[in-house]
């Protein structure tokens, strides 16, 4: 079945990186999406990638994508307090249908 | 364009009342979410729409909840009775089309607490 597993909390010290991590399971995947969800707020997106591609860079976001193990990872250089929010990891799969699968979650706290 | 807009943001209700939750996605998207967030569950996906039909509803946890799209800008989410293990963060989210990445727009949720 479809399944997304991520670590439920991640705690890092202002400034340094932060690398949240994921797996999934529909080897079939054609888009792999980060989200944020900050306090009290809908989930908003962060960056994706396409499955045709191993990384993908966003200023201080860097996403790796191994499809072989299928694990996805998000870094983030030089975390900063207004990073700490919950991060989700999602897979959409093929067939033309829109249906996305989140994962659990990781809540990064960020320490000033 | 304002977003994905629910309400009402918060409801408290007691077990066995009926509960609506309203939602209006953006403006031109053409499909529908309905999510359920719990600290047990994580993020589960309910219901979608597509041009306003129903496509997968297997999210649905039981009788007591329904969905309907009667048009293009409003969607309502019933709890029928409610019950205390409904109580959740309700999120509405709205994407257009299939080509492209999809993003999903999220409302900022309807807080939901049964009694």
């Amino acid at each position: 079945g479809e399944d997304v597993e991520q670590s439920l909390f991640l705690s890092v010290r202002e400034g340094d990186s932060s690398v949240i991590n994921c797996t999934y399971t529909d080897s079939s995947s054609t888009y792999l999406y980060w989200y944020k969800q900050e306090p009290g707020a809908g989930l908003q997106l962060l960056t994706y990638i396409f499955s045709n591609m191993d990384m993908k860079q966003d200023q201080r976001l860097t996403v790796l994508l191994n499809k072989k193990d299928k694990h996805l990872s998000l870094r983030i250089a030089d975390t900063q307090t207004g990073d700490s929010a919950i991060y989700f990891c999602a897979e959409r799969y093929s067939g033309g249908y829109q249906k996305v699968t989140f994962g659990t979650g990781t809540k990064l706290q960020v320490i000033p | 364009d304002a977003g994905v807009i629910q309400s009402p943001r918060h409801e408290v209700t007691e077990m066995g009342q009926e509960v609506t939750l309203r939602c209006k996605p953006i403006s031109g998207h053409d499909y529908l979410f309905w999510y359920r967030q719990t600290m047990m569950r994580g993020l589960e996906l309910l219901i979608y729409f597509n041009n306003n039909v129903p496509i997968d509803d297997s999210g649905m946890p039981e009788d007591r909840f329904s969905a309907k799209m009667p048009n293009a800008s409003f969607s309502t989410l019933k709890i029928q009775p409610s019950e205390p293990r409904d109580s959740a963060v309700y999120f509405c989210a709205s994407s257009l089309g299939l080509a492209g990445h999809n993003e999903q727009f999220f409302g900022p949720g309807t807080r939901l607490t049964v009694l």
